[in-house]
């Protein structure tokens, strides 16, 4: 257990549906990263927060959205969706200064 | 269990051979290097990291060398088991976000 904690594991929904992913982090840190992994393709990087701020971004879908709360934990959000947008949805927390990261287990969204 | 990828890189070896798992980086500003272990249905789980400024660092049944000469960065392990079968990707990280970037993974299959 990485102590990365990601809901739900499991969500299908329709085209055109909006959608919020949700992660807490391990305690205490205060970095939390967003990748997108699909069938055909390496975890790609989102979106990173560092204790609340947006601090990177990556490949992300101006449809796509994020934050991070007071509390550490945050929230994908995901609209106007795609069937190219089912993936596996991982978050990833930190708070070394080396920069590796522990990752949950992944919310699994399928578009139908 | 459910692949990552369809088009992954395949290492096939036998139990009890030794594993070299390869990885090119792309920048060569990065001064760190990490790799993770993807088991199906799982989050990435770290292995083993190194820093730009070492060549090999060791763990249990694991070794990692970097050549930033020609931005190539391996993963040895020894003595392979069957619990080894996993998808590994490379990462590397060169700002001051310390945001990751995945290589493409390499599926290691593992055969008793």
């Amino acid at each position: 257990d990485s102590g990365v904690t990601q809901t739900p594991k499991h969500l299908i929904t329709a085209t055109g549906q909006r959608v919020t992913l949700r992660c807490s982090p391990r305690s205490g840190d205060l970095s939390v990263y967003w990748y997108q992994q699909s069938l055909d393709q390496g975890l790609q990087f989102l979106i990173q927060y560092y204790n609340g701020e947006e601090r990177a971004k990556g490949n992300i879908l101006e449809r796509f959205s994020a934050q991070q709360f007071p509390d550490l934990h945050s929230e994908l959000n995901l609209s106007s969706l795609e069937l190219g947008d089912s993936a596996l949805y991982f978050c990833a927390s930190s708070g070394n200064m080396m920069g590796w990261a522990f990752f949950g287990q992944g919310t699994r969204l399928t578009v139908v | 269990g459910e692949s990552v990828g369809l088009h992954l890189p395949t290492l096939s070896v036998q139990e009890g051979d030794n594993s070299i798992i390869n990885c090119a980086y792309s920048n060569c500003a990065s001064d760190y290097f990490i790799w993770y272990k993807q088991e199906s249905g799982k989050g990435p789980q770290f292995i083993i990291d190194i820093r730009s400024n070492m060549d090999k660092r060791q763990g249990q049944r694991v070794t990692v060398l970097l050549n930033k000469t020609v931005k190539h960065l391996s993963l040895q392990i020894a003595a392979t088991q069957p619990g080894d079968s996993a998808v590994y990707f490379c990462a590397e990280n060169g700002g001051a976000t310390n945001k990751l970037i995945f290589g493409t993974g390499t599926l290691l299959a593992v055969q008793p």
